[in-house]
């Protein structure tokens, strides 16, 4: 699986647009980008996968150059409450036989207010 | 849906006590994991099943011990605990069709357990 860096933190304040970048020089061509969310004391969450270009959903978007060696996640107008990790995770679609995720140490969000 | 459910919640172990992390997941989903997250660090994959019967080793199976008897249950052995073992400890669970044509298979994770050895 490819390895991914990504800031092990960032500061923002509410109501801005946060975006966070993955880096994932070694990306495989059948890999996708996912992030994941955790807020303290709980276990992650799924916020969004893509492939290319750019995806959008009702929580975030997820733009990935053509070259597809990095990625960011985009929060639009954050609050208090999306103070948490995000977990930038890169791999096949349906993580191989096993659906394995590997973690890296994330990038703590901190939304003052 | 409950979706998973971990106990306990919380848990002090003294050191060479065993003790069983349960873990349960009322979607039918076929795949279950056991991760392992220590303090400002990412989660490690400790022991995965893709199915009732079926388990394997993931990062960081060394003092651990799973089973899969049923599609909902997952449940970790710990049988001597060791310091190096405190932690907090997460159960997730997927659903993977056989076709290629299925969405992503998400992980729903559990809400923890949060394990002192002493």
């Amino acid at each position: 699986l490819a390895k991914t860096t990504q800031p092990i933190s960032m500061d923002s304040y509410e109501g801005q647009e946060v975006n966070i970048t993955c880096s994932h020089n070694n990306i495989a061509t059948n890999d996708y980008i996912t992030w994941y969310q955790q807020f303290p004391s709980q276990g992650p969450r799924f916020i969004i996968q893509g492939y290319k270009t750019k995806v959008t959903n009702e929580v975030a978007s997820l733009f990935i150059p053509a070259d597809r060696k990095s990625s960011t996640l985009s929060l639009p107008r954050v609050s208090l409450s999306d103070t948490a990790v995000y977990y930038c995770l890169v791999g096949a679609r349906y993580g191989g036989a096993t659906n394995k995720l590997i973690f890296g140490t994330g990038t703590l969000l901190a939304v003052q207010p | 849906n409950a979706g998973v459910t971990q106990t306990p919640k919380f848990r002090i172990l003294k050191i060479g006590q065993s003790m069983t992390l349960q873990c349960t997941q009322d979607m039918n989903h076929n795949y279950m994991y056991w991760y392992r997250q220590d303090p400002g660090m990412g989660l490690k994959l400790i022991y995965y099943s893709v199915g009732a019967g079926i388990t394997d080793k993931g990062e960081v199976p060394n003092g651990y011990n799973v089973s899969r008897s049923t599609t909902e249950d997952f449940p970790l052995r710990l049988e001597l605990a060791a310091p190096s073992q405190t932690s907090v400890y997460f159960c997730a669970s997927s659903y993977r069709t056989s076709g290629r044509s299925s969405s992503y298979n998400e992980q729903f994770f559990g809400p923890g357990t949060r394990l002192t050895v002493l």
